[in-house]
């Protein structure tokens, strides 16, 4: 596609429930991140791959968040036992080449409510 | 620990007011300084990189300058569609995360 896309757009989910974000990167970018951006901040990193690599997850709020990238083409984001905490949206992003100034290129975001 | 801010928080401006946006950080070993705009209900779109101290990017009605503590964003003559959150990030020397200010919001009035 034309640009980074994420599905789903809009997730409610119970509290406590497990739920799976996905994001389809430009094609061929080698990196992708993971960022996290609460109601009127600025967005926050999460973690970050290089092809199949996890190479930083420092981001990662706790345990129950965990990503994956296994064939280095789509990412998904995973967060069990979800708490009224991980609402916000989850935004992904994408670049050309794993070098970390380049150009990040981001999703339109899945907007997440847990009640 | 790395710092961005973003000042001020919110702007209001009349068409064709001109007016500037400050990002001051804190980062051991600037690697690029990143300026997008968010608008609402979708992601970040890449605007501007700035390396080093003293260099100038321009884009339309918008000009980003960097210095060794700040950068500014300088919007001239804006017009309603110039409307939106702008987000200031950087990475440093052998990181590879952005690290975002909090954004300025930006509400041209016609």
């Amino acid at each position: 596609g034309a640009g980074v896309s994420q599905s789903p757009r809009y997730k409610v989910a119970k509290r406590g429930q497990d739920v799976a974000l996905r994001c389809d990167p430009i094609s061929g970018h080698v990196s992708l991140f993971w960022y996290q951006q609460a109601l009127g901040q600025g967005p926050e990193f999460l973690t970050y791959f290089q092809n199949e690599a996890q190479l930083d997850k420092s981001g990662l709020p706790s345990d129950r968040f965990f990503a994956e990238r296994p064939e280095g083409s789509v990412s998904t984001l995973k967060i069990q036992r979800t708490q009224q905490e991980d609402s916000a949206v989850y935004l992904c992003a994408s670049s050309l080449i794993g070098v970390s100034y380049n150009e990040q290129f981001f999703g339109p975001g899945t907007r997440l409510t847990v009640l | 620990e790395d710092q961005v801010t973003q000042s001020p928080e919110a702007l209001r401006l009349q068409e064709g007011e001109s007016s500037s946006l400050n990002c001051s950080y804190t980062v051991s070993g600037l690697r690029g300084l990143f300026w997008y705009r968010q608008d609402p209900g979708k992601g970040p779109e890449f605007l501007f990189t700035l390396y080093s101290a003293g260099e100038e990017k321009e884009k339309e009605r918008l000009k980003a300058t960097l210095t060794k503590k700040e950068s500014f964003l300088h919007i001239t003559a804006p017009k309603p569609e110039d409307s939106a959150t702008y987000l200031c990030a950087v990475i440093k020397a052998a990181g590879n995360k952005l690290t975002f200010g909090g954004g300025t919001r930006v509400l041209v009035k016609p």
